[in-house]
């Protein structure tokens, strides 16, 4: 049974630092989703991380994603209260592709003044 | 083009009835796929339908059940609720190409007293 772990679950940063999130899945995998989710609010897709080395950028965010390690990370640089959210990641289990995604159980981002 | 909408948004129901849950993909997307939201448990895959078949199932009861039409739109039905089916419930459509990426609806809030 596929397992996605992330670390940490909770995140509490002052604006203006630093920080990555990890995700860790056990079977073999090379495609992994990022996803934002703000309170009382659905999932926004964020990257798509389709091979081992991909690196992907938005602003303040980079995701990057090794399958040989079963490992993504989601770098956040010089954080902003505008990205307080819940950060997942989801490895793609279906037999075929995008059929069901095994979500991790999410990182709770809160960024301070 | 339109998102992918689902609805009703939010539903309060008893114990022992039972609930449709409705979700219209994006327009030429033909694969949908249900998640139950839930604090204790976070995301878990329910099922995946394309072209009216079901073709992946998640560790569900029986009292989850859902289908899909000839349009792509699709349902999910819940029998004999219980209070620990109160949840978000996320529908996903996808256009099974690649990059196979998920794209969530607002979701439909079930609240079982």
């Amino acid at each position: 049974e596929l397992k996605v772990e992330q670390n940490p679950l909770f995140l509490s940063m002052q604006e203006g630092k630093n920080y990555t999130i990890y995700c860790n899945y056990s079977t073999t995998s090379d495609r992994l989703y990022w996803y934002r989710q703000d309170p009382g609010k659905s999932l926004e897709s964020l990257f798509v991380l389709l091979s081992n080395g991909a690196v992907k950028q938005e602003g303040r965010l980079m995701a990057s994603l090794d399958t040989k390690a079963r490992l993504s990370t989601l770098h956040i640089t010089a954080a902003v209260h505008d990205l307080s959210a819940t950060y997942f990641c989801a490895v793609d289990a279906g037999r075929n592709y995008g059929q069901n995604f095994v979500f991790g159980p999410g990182t709770r981002l809160s960024v301070l003044p | 083009k339109a998102g992918v909408t689902q609805t009703p948004r939010y539903l309060i129901k008893t114990r022992g009835q039972q609930v449709t849950l409705s979700c219209s993909p994006i327009s030429g997307h033909r694969s949908v796929s249900w998640y139950q939201q839930t604090p204790g448990q976070g995301l878990q895959f329910l099922f995946e339908y394309f072209s009216e078949t079901q073709r992946n199932k998640g560790n569900f009861p029986g009292r989850f059940s859902g289908r899909q039409f000839s349009n792509s739109r699709s349902e999910m039905n819940v029998s004999t609720l219980e209070l620990g089916d109160s949840a978000l419930y996320l529908c996903a459509s996808s256009l099974l190409l690649e990059p196979y990426e998920q794209y969530f609806g607002p979701g439909t809030r079930l609240t079982v007293t």
